[in-house]
């Protein structure tokens, strides 16, 4: 079945650097959705990537969709403390069967 | 937020008891969804429906079955819980558009430990 990894694992980060986190499936997606859960929190909507070689900025975020739609990227520019929390790709194995990467860890050091 | 809630929100039972988990949603949406979320997995999905009556299984499905006899409820059970089933269960709705995956709102998550 469709397997979505994600690396790396855990990053920590001093406020102000800067993150990125890359998601690779092994198959091809039809898209890609990013979600982010604060600790303790459930996983929140933040984008959804439909076109080969899609770029989408949401501020300070900035998400790829890879050209073979096989892989993506979330990059985030000068983290801070808010942005604490995993981040989870996750690609849609056909009929909205939806699968989840494992998920990037954010932690930011004030 | 979107108005899912999930019941209970956490229980402690003991292996070979029955748990029933239960989703209910106000929004009308067509997908439901039952993930469950451990360290170093991310979330699994375990089951989800696509419509009254109709579900079809996920990547984790062993020792689980659902049912969704309504649009507003889907319900996660385990037969006979076991501690490999201890975990945070999440429940999430979608409707999709024309032509692409859906947003999935999850609800606040149950918290189930199987001593």
């Amino acid at each position: 079945g469709q397997q979505v990894m994600q690396i790396p694992q855990y990053q920590h980060v001093q406020e102000g650097e800067d993150f990125t986190t890359y998601c690779n499936s092994s198959t091809t997606l039809s898209n890609i959705q990013w979600y982010k859960q604060r600790p303790g929190g459930h996983p929140v909507f933040l984008i959804q990537l439909v076109k080969s070689g899609e770029v989408k900025k949401q501020k300070r975020l900035t998400f790829q969709f890879g050209e073979a739609k096989k892989n993506s990227s979330l990059h985030i520019t000068a983290t801070q403390t808010t942005d604490v929390g995993t981040y989870f790709c996750a690609g849609e194995g056909g009929y909205q069967k939806v699968t989840f990467g494992t998920g990037t860890k954010l932690q930011v050091i004030p | 937020d979107a108005g899912i809630t999930q019941s209970p929100r956490h229980k402690v039972t003991e292996t070979g008891t029955p748990v029933t988990l239960r989703c209910h949603q106000t929004e009308n949406h067509r997908y439901m969804y039952w993930y469950r979320q451990d360290p170093g997995h991310g979330l699994r999905l375990i089951h989800y429906s696509y419509g009254v009556k109709d579900t079809d299984k996920g990547e984790v499905s062993d020792g689980y079955s659902v049912s969704r006899s309504k649009t507003e409820d889907f319900l996660l059970t385990l037969e006979s819980a076991t501690s490999s089933q201890t975990s945070v269960y999440f429940c999430a709705i979608s409707e999709p558009g024309l032509a692409e995956t859906g947003e999935l709102f999850f609800g606040e998550g149950s918290r189930l430990t199987v001593l």
